[in-house]
């Protein structure tokens, strides 16, 4: 069954870090681009970052430019970001897409994880 | 950047009756490379993750029923359910992903 399982949310303080996992299963991870959407509560889908299958390119919104990060290890089927530098505007559940092979839409998603930025 | 505008931001139909959203976005969404409109739609129903519906404009992703059905091109998309079902209550969403990833606001459909 093809899989994707997000961890590494929480609550965290403004101004703070947090690494968010998306863990690969039942297909070939390293064959596909893999993304970050986010949807704040109550709101709508937003792209936040996206990484090549070999992890050479990536793309960040702008709005995360500098604070976030997407990494991937293909050894172990597994997707990252890094976030840092968090406001409450970055609250949200996280949720990890790989992209289709036939072109750049997303074609399986994870469950999603809470980040929560509040002191 | 591209926006992507659908409308309504809600509508209410009755069972078994035609619902219809647009998405409209700011520049063309055609790639000259292939000559396909890249434009999806998804469905994402209350504490659920989205689910692709339609990608290519109008190509129906394996295990969607027909009743869901898209069109268009360019600039101006729709996305038809023919006959509402209850089970199709949800919020809808476009995405360009020509070049940079871009959603819609979302429609949300309801029984009337």
């Amino acid at each position: 069954e093809v899989q994707l399982v997000e961890s590494g949310g929480g609550l965290v303080q403004p101004g703070g870090s947090l690494r968010l996992s998306c863990a690969a299963s039942g297909f070939t991870f390293s064959s596909h681009w893999m993304t970050w959407v986010r949807q704040a509560p109550g709101k709508g889908l937003k792209w936040v970052a996206n990484i090549k299958q070999d992890g050479s390119v990536k793309y960040h919104v702008d709005s995360v430019k500098g604070r976030f990060t997407i990494s991937r290890d293909n050894a172990n089927n597994s997707l990252f970001l890094q976030m840092s530098s968090l406001t409450a505007e970055d609250t949200a559940v996280y949720y990890c897409a790989r992209e289709s092979t036939v072109a750049g839409f997303f074609d399986v998603w994870g469950q999603g994880t809470l980040v929560t930025v509040s002191s | 950047d591209i926006v992507m505008t659908q409308s309504p931001d809600s509508l209410a139909v009755s069972l078994g009756e035609r619902a219809t959203i647009n998405c409209k976005s700011s520049q063309s969404v055609l790639s000259s490379s292939n000559n396909k409109d890249h434009l999806a739609w998804y469905q994402q129903k209350p504490g659920q993750p989205p689910k692709l519906l339609i990608y290519w404009a109008s190509t129906r992703e394996s295990g969607v029923p027909d009743r869901f059905s898209g069109n268009g091109s360019g600039t101006d998309f729709t996305l038809t359910i023919s006959s509402l079902q209850a089970e199709d209550v949800a919020v809808y969403y476009c995405l360009k992903y020509y070049g940079s990833k871009t959603f819609g606001q979302g429609t949300k459909v309801e029984i009337k």
